[in-house]
């Protein structure tokens, strides 16, 4: 059974914090994503990565940063979390660009 | 402009009823196209990928016009289960990217 595992469900943190939000998928794939999820905006794109060490900006990068240093492991990092940031953090990965996404669970991120 | 577009709905529909929802993109040179399904905080899963000569899988169907630049899905004999946001995604294989619109929100009622 594949399976993509975010390390955790909710999180509040405070404005100024650095944030680390983990992913791990267990299917071998090349292409790992970073997504938020806002009301009214559907799902957009942070980063991602098509292999180790290797990643590119989507639409909305600005405050993010990543890491992929494994395979199996991408890391999204909030350099300095701000109000603003407070969404449902969803990771994803793929195979092939033909065939399904795989989603993690989602992080609920509160920043107050 | 939005790379894809949907209708957020929300669609209220009796049981058995039969619903259609419809999806444009803007992008020519999209090449893939997908439907997934999201339930209230769940993460999205993939319901059917859509292919050029349209494809069912038992009371879904789901079609492409390439010439409008729209995908469909129809949920036939609609049931209680069905109830969830429904998200149309679209990839161009000129980039890693995939674009998905806000999802339509479905309701099915007893």
């Amino acid at each position: 059974d594949v399976k993509v595992t975010q390390s955790s469900r909710y999180l509040v943190k405070r404005t100024g914090e650095k944030v680390f939000l983990e992913c791990v998928q267990d299917m071998d794939h090349e292409n790992m994503f970073w997504y938020r999820q806002d009301p009214g905006l559907g799902l957009r794109l942070i980063y991602f990565s098509y292999d180790v060490k290797m990643k590119e900006k989507g639409d909305i990068p600005e405050g993010y940063s990543v890491s992929r240093e494994k395979k199996e492991r991408f890391s999204l990092i909030l350099e300095s979390a701000s109000t603003n940031q407070t969404s449902m953090y969803l990771c994803a990965s793929i195979l092939d660009r033909a065939g399904e996404q795989f989603f993690g669970p989602g992080t609920r991120l509160t920043v107050l | 402009r939005k790379e894809v577009e949907q209708d957020p709905g929300p669609f209220n529909v009796p049981e058995g009823a039969t619903v259609a929802f419809n999806c444009t993109y803007s992008n020519s040179a999209s090449q893939s196209f997908f439907w997934y399904r999201q339930d209230c905080r769940k993460e999205p899963k993939l319901l059917m990928s859509v292919y050029s000569s349209g494809n069912e899988d038992g009371r879904f169907t789901a079609q492409l016009n390439r010439a409008s630049q729209y995908i469909s899905l129809l949920i036939r004999d609609s049931k209680l289960s069905d109830s969830a946001t429904y998200l149309c995604v679209v990839n161009h294989l000129t980039g890693n990217q995939f674009y998905f619109g806000t999802g339509t929100s479905l309701t099915v009622i007893p």
